[in-house]
């Protein structure tokens, strides 16, 4: 198993542009969440699901957002990108509620100038 | 408001010192006590976790000790190593749609040779 998967692994945008974070995983997990981590700020849920077509806002979703088609794929999109949005994002998954350990990604470092 | 509060930012001990980080929670609903390890350019890994019901767990040289009625838990790292050298975080998880991780800020440790 792969474990989580993330693409691409840096990227720059200029201040406007769009794009989106890719996160696959190949452990047939049904929740997946996406985060970001700001250098002394920890990690904040951006956005999660809980399966295929159901997803909800965690606690900084603005300027983004989410699509879950698959169980495998839980893409991330950024919309007009902004300064703020520089970050290095990290996607993660777990098999239910019921098993406790959440599986990381290596992560995506954005840098929007 | 930050749900999750941990110190110190950083930390450094000698080789062969034990490493203490505390965390701090409000939320009574939390019910599962995890620290995470991350080594630079890498996702989060869990290291080590805890249930409410227990006063303590031990894995090798990694101890977590929580205290419910304080609302507290930490982190010792006995015996610590160069390779113990990464960032730390503690976070608690709410029993609710999603179960995602509410993290702390994050304990920088380097242990010095």
């Amino acid at each position: 198993n792969a474990g989580v998967t993330q693409t691409p692994k840096f990227r720059i945008l200029k201040i406007g542009q769009s794009m989106t974070l890719q996160c696959t995983q190949d452990m047939n997990h049904n929740y997946m969440y996406w985060y970001r981590q700001d250098p002394g700020m920890g990690l904040k849920l951006i956005y999660y699901s809980v399966g295929a077509g159901i997803t909800d806002k965690g606690e900084v979703p603005n300027g983004y957002n989410v699509s879950r088609s698959t169980t495998e794929d839980f893409p991330l999109r950024l919309e007009l990108a902004a300064p703020s949005q520089t970050s290095v994002y990290f996607c993660a998954s777990t098999r239910d509620s019921g098993v406790l350990e959440q599986y990381f990604g290596p992560g995506t470092r954005l840098t929007v100038t | 408001q930050q749900q999750v509060k941990q110190s110190p930012q950083s930390l450094i001990v000698q080789k062969g010192g034990i490493s203490i980080i505390n965390c701090a929670y409000e939320n009574t609903a939390f019910d599962y006590f995890p620290w995470y390890q991350q080594f630079p350019g890498k996702g989060p890994a869990l290291l080590i976790a805890i249930r409410p019901d227990v006063s303590e767990k031990k894995e090798g040289r990694f101890t977590i000790s929580f205290n419910k009625s304080a609302k507290q838990f930490s982190l010792h790292i006995m015996d610590s190593q160069p390779g113990d050298s990464a960032t730390y975080f503690c976070a608690a998880r709410e029993d609710q749609a999603g179960t995602a991780l509410i993290f702390g800020k994050g304990t920088t440790l380097s242990v010095s040779s």
